[in-house]
């Protein structure tokens, strides 16, 4: 199975500043089609998870576009412009390249 | 608008079954994948089952496969997972996730399955 390793697991920000989190796969998430079915979910408290990403740099609908996906290969970013006190949750990578689908062990986010 | 409800979850003893059901409404349901995701109570996710919108291929992950088993009716637009052998390591929140491109777009709001004796 594909290891997702993210890091920081925890990022305090300051309101307004920018945050960035990190996300390394095990092996290439590149799929013999040429994608790279790696994504980014947030996961608000109580409430379950919410699609940011997909393939790697695609925004979702809604997502607002101070969220931002990049990556290549093993090596993948999450990136928030400015934190918003509605951006507070845990963050996590999921990779579907390969089956099973694994997740990152997720990063919270909060706000310092 | 994409609506996913699971129900069936509850208290069960080690060794035991339940049946997950997830009733799908605001899309076609027999054209997407579908996938069964559970989060431990403060852990994280796990996608424990997968299966395609034809029913011709499912996943399993290893900490499942042989006790688990995911199905689905599409004239019913009910996804499912029949659960048995149950451990207490199964004890988590169940949700159903709707395949986007290979990434999960929509979730229900989840199933409580707590393996207590």
């Amino acid at each position: 199975d594909i290891v997702m390793t993210q890091t920081p697991l925890s990022s305090p920000v300051t309101l307004g500043q920018p945050a960035s989190i990190s996300c390394r796969s095990s092996q290439s998430l590149v799929h013999s089609d040429g994608n790279t079915y790696l994504s980014w979910l947030q996961q608000r408290p109580g409430q379950p998870p919410r699609l940011l990403i997909y393939k790697m740099s695609n925004r979702f609908s809604g997502v607002p576009d101070r969220f931002s996906g990049s990556g290549a290969g093993t090596d993948f970013t999450l990136k928030i412009s400015r934190v918003e006190a509605e951006d507070v949750g845990v963050y996590y990578c999921m990779q579907a390249t390969q089956f099973p689908v694994t997740f990152g062990q997720g990063t919270k986010l909060e706000i310092k | 608008e994409v609506q996913l409800l699971e129900s069936g979850g509850g208290v069960v003893q080690p060794g035991g079954s339940l049946r997950l059901s997830c009733t799908a409404s605001g899309f076609t349901f027999s054209t997407y994948t579908m996938r069964w995701v559970r989060q431990a109570p403060g852990k994280g996710l796990e996608c424990v089952s997968s299966i395609t919108g034809d029913a011709a291929a499912t996943s399993y992950a290893d900490s499942v496969r042989g006790r688990f088993t995911i199905s689905r009716d599409n004239s019913k637009n009910t996804l499912y997972l029949q659960m048995n052998s149950l451990r207490a390591e199964d004890t988590a929140l169940y949700y159903c996730a709707k395949d986007f491109v290979r990434a999960l777009g929509d979730w229900g709001q989840g199933t409580l399955v707590t393996v207590s004796s």
